[in-house]
């Protein structure tokens, strides 16, 4: 069975920009988590999205977004980009829901490796 | 606010040694506790995940404990090989995944 996958595996982007990071959770996965690392803050929390809805997010701006599919494909969108926005993004999925408790564990694709210049 | 602590943050052993990575929560109220390693530019790989009405979880090598009470949670490696080499993060669950900083694990040969 193929494991989480993210595209693009590197980006390179100017402050102002926006841009766009998909990610497919393993087949039959419903829940679709993300998450920025950075060397300072560590790996933070940015939402949980599960059958289309967001179901829980971190404390992150509005610039930060996302939606998921019908097929339970997930994009994230970050808007007018920040040098600050510099990360590994990680992309984690699971059978069900995880922000209510549930016992899952969740299944993390490679990253996107996002640098703001 | 939930806050989670690893230390140490670097770690180097000698091949073949028993080692205990540490890991402190400040909120007792969690779902469950998840053990993960991560390779260098790599994802993270879950290890272990003990839910807050267990003591402990075994695979291989690898032993986790969970105290929800002192709010720690420690994961021994038994017999460690090189290959062990990675960053071994612990995250809490509350809701959310709360993730510490990591301790930096370098095996020697």
């Amino acid at each position: 069975k193929a494991g989480v996958t993210q595209t693009p595996r590197y980006l390179i982007k100017t402050r102002g920009q926006q841009v766009t990071l998909s990610c497919s959770p393993i087949s039959g996965h419903r829940s679709v988590s993300w998450y920025q690392q950075t060397p300072g803050q560590g790996l933070q929390f940015l939402f949980e999205y599960f059958s289309e809805t967001q179901r829980n997010k971190g404390n992150f701006p509005g610039r930060f977004s996302g939606r998921q599919f019908s097929n339970s494909r997930s994009e994230m969108n970050v808007s007018t980009l920040e040098l600050g926005d510099s990360a590994l993004y990680l992309c984690a999925s699971s059978l069900a829901r995880t922000s209510g408790g549930e016992q899952e564990t969740q299944y993390f694709g490679p990253g996107t490796r996002l640098l703001v210049l | 606010k939930q806050e989670v602590t690893q230390i140490p943050a670097a770690l180097s052993v000698p091949e073949g040694e028993n080692l205990v990575l540490n890991c402190s929560f400040t909120d007792s109220a969690i779902y469950n506790l998840q053990w993960f390693r991560q390779d260098p530019g790599k994802g993270l790989t879950s290890l272990l995940l003990i839910q807050s009405s267990q003591r402990e979880q075994t695979s291989g090598r690898l032993n986790a404990s969970l105290d929800k009470s002192s709010g720690r949670s420690t994961l021994y490696i038994a017999a460690s090989q090189p290959g062990d080499s990675a960053t071994y993060l612990c995250a809490v669950r509350g809701g959310k995944l709360i993730f510490g900083q990591g301790t930096e694990l370098s095996v020697k040969p």
